[in-house]
């Protein structure tokens, strides 16, 4: 069973600083990235996509990727308490026929206090 | 909006009785997946379909059937489901390969079982 591992949290930030999310992955053939956020009873959305080894950013969220280390994480600058949601880390792992399926972990909650 | 819709929007049935949930996507997409989300757990992967053929069936009991008669349309047909499958029931579409490009969420079901 190909795993994606998040830690649950609650991580809480203050107003302003920087929130750092991270999510391990089992499969090392996973090509394809995604962090989406989750707003409580509403559906998931993309934040974020990443595809190669670095850091790709985008206004104030900095995706990183290290394929040896099996390892991407999501940077949020200027935390503003609407990023309160649960971070959603997805990867493409290889099912069984050799397709492969999104594989989505826990989730993150984060909150973010004025 | 997302593009993605799902009805009904909010689903209570008794474990006898039989009924279906549609999706629809509007994005010119052609893969389209169900995930159960429970309190507390990972988005569960149901069932999986590229160009409306299917991928991964995940071990979903087969109280749980899907269909897709096109790549705009996903149902999915349940009957004699048990409590314990209550749960937000959430389609999405992407491109394919599954897994390797954003997903589209719709809104979700929010099914419960009596």
């Amino acid at each position: 069973q190909k795993e994606v591992e998040q830690n649950s949290g609650p991580l809480s930030v203050p107003e302003g600083a920087i929130a750092s999310l991270n999510c391990t992955y089992s499969d090392r053939g996973s090509q394809s990235f995604f962090w989406y956020r989750q707003y409580s009873g509403k559906s998931p959305e993309l934040i974020m996509s990443i595809y190669s080894n670095g850091d790709k950013e985008d206004g104030r969220f900095t995706a990183q990727l290290n394929k040896a280390s099996q390892y991407v994480s999501l940077l949020i600058r200027d935390s503003q308490p609407s990023d309160s949601a649960t971070y959603l880390c997805a990867v493409n792992t290889h099912a069984s026929g050799g397709s492969y399926i999104p594989t989505f972990g826990r989730g993150t909650s984060l909150i973010v206090h004025p | 909006e997302t593009g993605v819709t799902q009805t009904p929007r909010h689903l209570v049935m008794g474990m006898t009785n039989k009924k279906s949930l549609k999706c629809e996507q509007h994005l010119g997409h052609n893969a389209m997946y169900w995930y159960k989300q429970s309190a507390k757990k990972p988005l569960e992967l149901m069932f999986v379909y590229s160009l409306e053929e299917r991928v991964e069936n995940n071990s979903v009991p087969s109280r749980f059937s899907p269909e897709c008669p096109n790549s705009s349309h996903l149902f999915l047909h349940l009957h004699t489901l048990q409590p314990e499958d209550s749960a937000l029931y959430l389609c999405a579409s992407s491109q394919t390969p599954p897994g390797g490009h954003t997903q589209y969420f719709g809104p979700g079901t929010r099914l419960t079982v009596l």
